[in-house]
């Protein structure tokens, strides 16, 4: 059964501001990933992490592996209207490993 | 490049039909998968391939088959359809299952609505 637990469910923002969301495990993940699905589309994979304590930006979108190895977290910094969607977490606990994915975090961005 | 083209988009079975959801990469990709992404719950493996000749079951297979004949396709087959597979599947593909390779590319999925 799915073993991640992905929060928070939902969020609304508001233009401009940094939000944080996180993943947690309940086993040790050697490859941590963060995908975002647009409403009718599929999911767009945004950053692979790789290593505990790995820390990796694409644009203003920030994920960090986590120390446990347990755990990952995604920040949006100064957000815009278009980063509204849903960011997904995927991680598995070995090389060839199937992944796991979160449920989601639904983002909702006001002007 | 096309990337990952699924077929239909939307389609709509009476209980008990059988189908077919196309999957189509012009990447090159080894690696191919279908998940099926269900309300308030993470995408779900269904059946993956990591090569041509090569298929194999994920989380949740039952009901469903797959064949990869070729490196682009991989299409999957709905045996006979029920209402618990209502549901949006999506087609994946990458370089590789090992290391470094991840389903890093999705199609825009498949609605299926089983009546």
């Amino acid at each position: 059964g799915q073993q991640l637990n992905q929060s928070p469910q939902s969020m609304f923002i508001q233009e401009g501001e940094d939000v944080s969301m996180n993943c947690t495990s309940s086993s040790i993940f050697n490859t941590w990933l963060w995908y975002k699905q647009d409403p009718g589309e599929g999911p767009v994979l945004l950053i692979a992490l790789y290593k505990a304590g790995e820390l990796t930006s694409n644009g203003r979108l920030t994920a960090q592996f986590g120390i446990t190895r347990k755990d990952s977290f995604l920040n949006i910094s100064a957000s815009i209207p278009s980063d509204v969607g849903i960011y997904f977490c995927a991680g598995r606990s070995d090389s060839w490993g199937k992944l796991q994915f979160g449920a989601g975090t639904q983002v909702v961005v006001t002007p | 490049n096309a990337g990952v083209t699924q077929t239909p988009k939307f389609q709509v079975l009476k209980t008990g039909q059988s189908m077919t959801l196309q999957c189509a990469q012009d990447m090159n990709h080894e690696y191919m998968s279908w998940y099926r992404q269900d309300p308030g719950m993470g995408l779900r493996l269904i059946h993956y391939s990591v090569g041509a000749g090569i298929t194999d079951q994920g989380e949740v297979p039952n009901g469903y088959n797959v064949s990869r004949s070729t490196t682009e396709d991989f299409p999957l087959r709905l045996l006979s359809a029920a209402p618990s597979q209502t549901s949006v599947y999506f087609c994946a593909s990458s370089y590789t299952q090992g290391d470094r390779g991840m389903p890093a590319f999705f199609g825009q999925g498949t609605r299926l609505t089983v009546v």
